[in-house]
C-alpha cells in the first residue's frame, strides 16, 4: 500500500517551459515533504522541502505547493532546462523524531531544447 | 570526505553468497539510513541508526538481512545467502542530527551514490 503516490511515471517538457510534477499521499501523519532528483548512477540529492504549515515554498526556478485538505504536492520548474532532466522523487516524513522518508516511485522529467 | 561515499559501487553475488555493503557517512553526522531501491521504484526505508544504536530496523525484509554500525561512523549493511529478490541499488544516507523532538522539523539527508546488487 503505497503511501506517497506519483502517478506520472514520465514527462517530455520544452525547454523555456513549466514543469509541473505532482505526488498525492495517503497518511495524514506526514508534516514535511520534500523533493528529490536523481541522475543516473548517483544518489538523489534534495532539491526544495516545505513544511505542513505552509502552502508554498519557493527556491529560485522551483516552487512546490502543498495542498493538506487534498494530500497533493506539486513541484513546478520555471523555466524549465535541459539539465533539469532526471528523475524527481517525492518523499514525505512523519514526525517519528528520526525523519524516516517515505518515497514516491518518481517521474522522469526530459527536457529538451 | 564531503559527501556520503559507499562501497563497491557494483555488486554481483551469485544466489546463496553473503554480501557486505560499507557506507562511509559525512563525518560527524548522527544519523544514518539504509535504504533498498528496486528497478522502477522509489526508495524504501531498511534501518536507521543514531550514533552506533541501531533504533529502528523495522524495514529490513528479513533476518538474512543485518545491519551495523559500532562505531557511530562508518556502517555495514550485510545480506547473507543472498536471493534474486535481493538485486536492488541499497542507498546509504547521513544527517547531522539525531532525534528531532516534540517539536518537529527535519534533518536533511544526504545520499551516497548507492550499492547496485546484482544477484544471478
Amino acid at each position: 500500500d503505497q503511501q506517497v503516490k506519483q502517478n506520472s511515471p514520465s514527462l517530455s517538457v520544452q525547454e523555456g517551459r513549466i514543469s509541473i510534477l505532482n505526488c498525492d499521499y495517503t497518511n495524514s501523519m506526514f508534516d514535511y515533504f520534500l523533493w528529490y532528483k536523481k541522475y543516473p548512477a548517483e544518489g538523489p540529492t534534495f532539491l526544495i522541502s516545505i513544511s505542513s504549515i505552509k502552502d508554498k515554498n519557493e527556491d529560485g526556478r522551483f516552487t512546490v505547493f502543498l495542498n493538506k485538505s487534498a494530500k497533493h504536492l506539486s513541484l513546478h520548474i520555471v523555466p524549465s532546462q535541459p539539465g533539469d532532466s532526471a528523475v524527481y522523487f517525492c518523499a514525505a516524513a512523519s514526525p517519528s523524531g528520526y525523519s524516516t522518508l517515505t518515497f514516491g516511485k518518481g517521474t522522469m522529467l526530459l527536457v529538451s531544447p | 570526505g564531503a559527501g556520503v561515499s559507499q562501497s563497491p559501487r557494483y555488486k554481483v553475488a551469485k544466489r546463496g553468497q553473503d554480501v557486505a555493503l560499507r557506507c562511509d557517512p559525512i563525518s560527524g553526522h548522527v544519523s544514518l539510513f539504509w535504504y533498498q531501491q528496486a528497478l522502477g521504484q522509489g526508495p524504501e526505508f531498511l534501518t536507521y541508526f543514531q550514533n552506533e544504536a541501531q533504533l529502528d530496523k523495522s524495514g529490513l525484509p528479513s533476518d538474512r538481512f543485518f545491519a551495523e554500525r559500532p562505531e557511530g561512523s562508518v556502517s555495514t549493511l550485510k545480506i547473507q545467502r543472498t536471493q534474486q529478490e535481493d538485486s536492488a541499488v541499497y542507498l546509504c544516507a547521513s544527517s547531522l542530527f539525531g532525534m528531532i523532538g516534540l517539536a518537529g522539523g527535519y534533518s536533511e539527508q544526504f545520499f551516497g551514490p548507492g550499492t547496485r546488487l546484482t544477484v544471478l
